[in-house]
């Protein structure tokens, strides 16, 4: 089961930082945190993912709480481009762990 | 190319028959994981191989689900006596060699498999 908890869905307004929430009190020390997202008709893609630290790449930033129970994927600029599932995974760091993929929160970006 | 890629993408086939689906995983990629998901579904896990180590094959719905990997790279998974259930996305992703820093799951496009 997976062990995170999202919201369904949200909307965005196009050009508007999207901010994705995901709750994982159970988190363990050893287990990261993991964003994938799924446009229709495609295999999920990778967007980040962190311990404990704020994270940022080209794609978004991740915010972590400080006592690591939830957190958030920041889009900064949305585009009609993002619209897709988005997936937050807490998963170990160790090798052959495969990911638990839940329900995800369907993100709709719009005009 | 720099992704895992897959094939077919698509592919159609009448209840009773076998189908090969073919993952290509990005070059150096010692793990190499199978899931499906069915329609409106979320991923489900079938089998996880890494380098030559026997595979994990907990995730197998039953005993129709085989796959192997040659030579440590190319992966076929191998459906017999196909079922209408059967129908679904199945997608491979790979990751790094252990220890390497990155074991982050790349994924390919998926097959869409329909058992008519």
């Amino acid at each position: 089961d997976a062990k995170t908890t999202q919201p369904t869905s949200m909307d965005c307004a196009e050009g508007r930082a999207a901010n994705l929430p995901c709750n994982h009190s159970t988190i363990s020390g050893n287990e990261y945190v993991y964003w994938y997202r799924q446009i229709h008709s495609q295999g999920p893609q990778y967007i980040i993912h962190g311990l404990k630290n704020n994270e940022t790449n080209e794609m978004a930033s991740l915010i972590i709480t400080e006592d690591r129970k939830s957190s958030t994927l920041i889009l900064p600029h949305a585009t009609l481009r993002d619209t897709a599932v988005y997936y937050c995974i807490v998963r170990p760091y160790n090798y052959g762990q495969n990911f638990v993929f839940g329900p995800g929160t369907r993100l709709s970006v719009l005009p | 190319g720099a992704g895992v890629s897959q094939s077919p993408s698509n592919k159609v086939t009448e209840k009773g028959k076998d189908v090969e689906l073919r993952c290509d995983p990005i070059s150096g990629h010692t793990a190499l994981y199978w899931y499906r998901q069915s329609l409106g579904q979320g991923l489900e896990f079938l089998i996880y191989f890494q380098g030559n180590s026997a595979p994990d094959k907990s995730g197998l719905p039953s005993d129709r689900f085989s796959a192997e990997r040659t030579g440590g790279s190319v992966s076929t998974l191998t459906i017999q006596r196909t079922q209408q259930e059967d129908s679904a996305v199945y997608l491979c992703a790979s990751s790094s060699p252990p220890f390497s820093g990155e074991e982050t799951q790349y994924f390919g496009p998926g097959t869409r498999l329909l058992v008519l």
